[in-house]
């Protein structure tokens, strides 16, 4: 079946410590995209990327990174420049000239 | 700029009620519109969407019709279930040198019950 998969589902990092969070889809699309999600907020993007090799950054980008070496994966790493990295990521892809989204299921990081 | 604005929650209602979920957005351009639900701890899922003004999507029961000369998008069903219980986010997409980038209301947490 075809999808967007999140992993882990569970992380918990350490202060000072870098965690990568990995996104893979097999949909095919071009665009994928990081939000990050915070209690009785919406979703806010943190970066986006059209195409291979290429990302910019969302509305909340500093002390983040991601890379998309492939078209099937665009992993987030969250660094220790980010001071409040609690809260859920979410990853989501779009196929070329559509605008429905999909989502995967989520990776909840806490830090402990 | 390009914002969402959807009712707060939480709401709570019996079993059968009528739901309604008030949002409304502002956009510079033609956006596509959409409802997306989420059960607790999962990702986000389609529930429906609408393209052009006038446009109704539906979807297991839920509806909303994109209305341009109000800037709206309303999420109603006739009769909830206590399956509905969920947090229910609005968003638009589809503006131009946008990225495909979705921008989302703050969500309404929707609580039935029996």
């Amino acid at each position: 079946d075809g999808g967007i998969t999140q992993s882990p589902k569970y992380l918990f990092r350490k202060e000072g410590q870098n965690v990568t969070l990995s996104c893979e889809q097999n949909l095919n699309h071009d665009a994928m995209y990081w939000y990050r999600q915070d209690p009785g907020q919406g979703l806010r993007l943190i970066y986006y990327s059209q195409i291979v090799n290429d990302f910019q950054k969302g509305d909340i980008a500093e002390g983040y990174s991601v890379s998309r070496e492939k078209k099937e994966s665009f992993p987030l790493t969250v660094t220790s420049a980010q001071k409040n990295p609690t809260a859920f990521y979410l990853c989501a892809s779009i196929v070329e000239g559509d605008t429905e989204a999909f989502f995967g299921q989520g990776t909840r990081l806490t830090v402990v | 700029g390009n914002s969402v604005t959807q009712m707060e929650g939480p709401v709570t209602l019996s079993e059968e009620a009528f739901l309604t979920i008030n949002c409304t957005y502002t956009a510079t351009g033609y956006p596509s519109l959409f409802w997306y639900v989420q059960y607790p701890g999962e990702g986000l899922q389609l529930l429906l969407k609408a393209t052009k003004a006038d446009d109704k999507g539906s979807n297991k029961g839920f509806e909303a019709t994109y209305r341009k000369e109000t800037t709206s998008f309303h999420l109603e069903k006739g009769s909830v279930q206590v399956s509905d219980s969920a947090v229910y986010f609005c968003a638009l997409s589809g503006l131009v040198n946008q990225g495909g980038k979705l921008i989302f209301g703050q969500g309404t947490e929707l609580s039935v019950k029996p």
